[in-house]
């Protein structure tokens, strides 16, 4: 059973440039998660969503940053007009719901802005 | 403003020695976690508490929780170098998997 996959696993853009994240989730799992990591930090939580819902985005930015979980294909985190400090590590998890279901990460992206 | 919060941030331990990493948080929680991160690499899961009293061990690693106190233990046993990474501790105050990490211990084993 292939674990959460994300790609690309680094990514380099320019400032203004658009970032595009995908994950692909742990087969059986509906529940998608957003964390991003800056250098010397723990993870902070950016969104949550279910298959074509977005169920807590409170942790996203209100501008530039938008994400999506459609009913075919990956979950994708989408950036635009990146900006210096947006350069982090961004990882998805993946659950297949319920309280006691643990998270299961996947390797990241790490996204660097020039 | 829901916190977490591990001390030390940093351990630097020798082998053999036995330490302890203290997570403190701001909210009521009946879940607690514990994952390792190696340096660029992903969250590993160490340990699920789901409970007040809950105590899990799993080689020289072993972690406590007392809801009552909002505090989690994580217990290392004879260190050796390769429990050297950051260990984070997260709760899920509403359980729903939006985990609030902590600021993460940062422990390096000294042959």
């Amino acid at each position: 059973n292939a674990g959460v996959m994300q790609n690309p696993r680094h990514l380099v853009r320019r400032r203004g440039q658009e970032a595009r994240l995908r994950c692909s989730p742990m087969k059986g799992h509906s529940h998608v998660y957003w964390y991003r990591q800056l250098p010397e930090e723990g993870l902070k939580f950016m969104v949550y969503l279910q298959k074509e819902n977005i169920i807590d985005e409170s942790g996203m930015p209100k501008e530039r940053f938008s994400a999506e979980f459609p009913k075919e294909g990956p979950s994708i985190l989408r950036i635009q007009q990146v900006v210096r400090g947006d350069s982090a590590a961004y990882f998805c998890a993946s659950s297949p719901g319920g309280p006691d279901s643990p998270l299961h990460f996947g390797n990241g992206t790490r996204l660097t802005v020039t | 403003e829901l916190k977490v919060e591990q001390n030390p941030l940093f351990l630097s331990m020798q082998e053999e020695k036995n330490y302890t990493i203290y997570c403190n948080y701001s909210t009521t929680s009946d879940r607690l976690y514990w994952y390792r991160q190696d340096p660029g690499k992903s969250l590993e899961s160490l340990f699920v508490l789901l409970s007040n009293g809950a105590v899990k061990q799993e080689g020289r690693l072993m972690a406590s929780l007392d809801t009552k106190a909002r505090l989690s233990t994580l217990h290392i046993t004879a260190a050796v170098h390769d429990l050297s990474a950051t260990y984070f501790c997260a709760v899920d105050p509403r359980l729903q998997g939006k985990l609030i990490f902590g600021t993460g211990t940062l422990l390096a084993v000294q042959p």
